[in-house]
């Protein structure tokens, strides 16, 4: 099985603030990884799929990158709305596997 | 407009069973996988079964493996998640998804999900 490991697991940040995270995969799974925001009592939204692929309708300060086995997504400047949890997913094969989470906070 | 409603939650004892089925809308159902996620209160997302078109794959998770079953009516446009043996750590939000087929095991990130419907399993 492909273990993904998101880091951080949470971070407190500010507004403007330009933020990274990671997702390892164990094994190559080429760019067959996607990036969700998930606010409390909500579905994840997909902001980011094929690894690097902005989903239409997210802003542009959001980017994913990578290939492989290390991934990135990238909040360039965060803003009030970005506050949230975000999770990697991959579906190169099965089972699928998500990263554990990191927990965007104001600092 | 894309739509997936899930419906069939509720508390449940130890050792029971429930059906979740999540109504499709707004696209040709039958192009598309379709994937379960569930929720645990406060911890991440677990994916939990997902099943092709065709219903011709289907993949499980090691944790609800011969409890769980997926299946999908493509002239209903409607897919199920029958659950048996339920256990307290089946609790859970669960969400259904859409995914693009790209291989019999490679997808495109899942785009479209449901509000999700809560399961507890609770004596």
């Amino acid at each position: 099985d492909i273990q993904m490991t998101q880091s951080p697991s949470s971070l407190s940040a500010s507004v403007g603030d330009r933020v990274t995270i990671t997702c390892r995969a164990t094994q190559d799974i080429r760019n067959d990884l996607g990036w969700y925001q998930q606010k409390p009592g909500k579905a994840p939204k997909r902001l980011i799929y094929a690894a690097s692929s902005l989903q239409g309708g997210v802003p542009s300060r959001f980017s994913g990158s990578g290939s492989g086995t290390e991934f990135t997504l990238t909040i360039s400047s965060l803003q009030p709305e970005d506050f949230a949890t975000y999770y990697c997913l991959q579906h190169n094969s099965y089972p699928r596997t998500f990263g554990q989470g990191t927990k965007v906070e104001i600092k | 407009e894309v739509q997936l409603v899930e419906s069939g939650g509720g508390l449940v004892k130890p050792g029971g069973s429930l059906r979740l089925s999540c109504a499709a809308s707004g696209f040709i159902f039958s192009n598309y996988n379709m994937i379960w996620v569930r929720q645990a209160p406060g911890k991440g997302l677990e994916w939990v079964s997902s099943i092709d078109g065709g219903s011709s794959y289907i993949y499980y998770a090691d944790s609800v493996k011969g409890r769980f079953t997926i299946s999908r009516d493509n002239a209903k446009n409607s897919l199920s998640l029958q659950m048996n043996s339920l256990r307290a750590e089946d609790t859970a939000v669960y969400y259904c998804a859409r995914e693009s087929f790209i291989t019999m095991v490679r997808g495109v990130t899942p785009d479209y999900w449901g509000q999700g419907t809560l399961v507890t399993v609770s004596s």
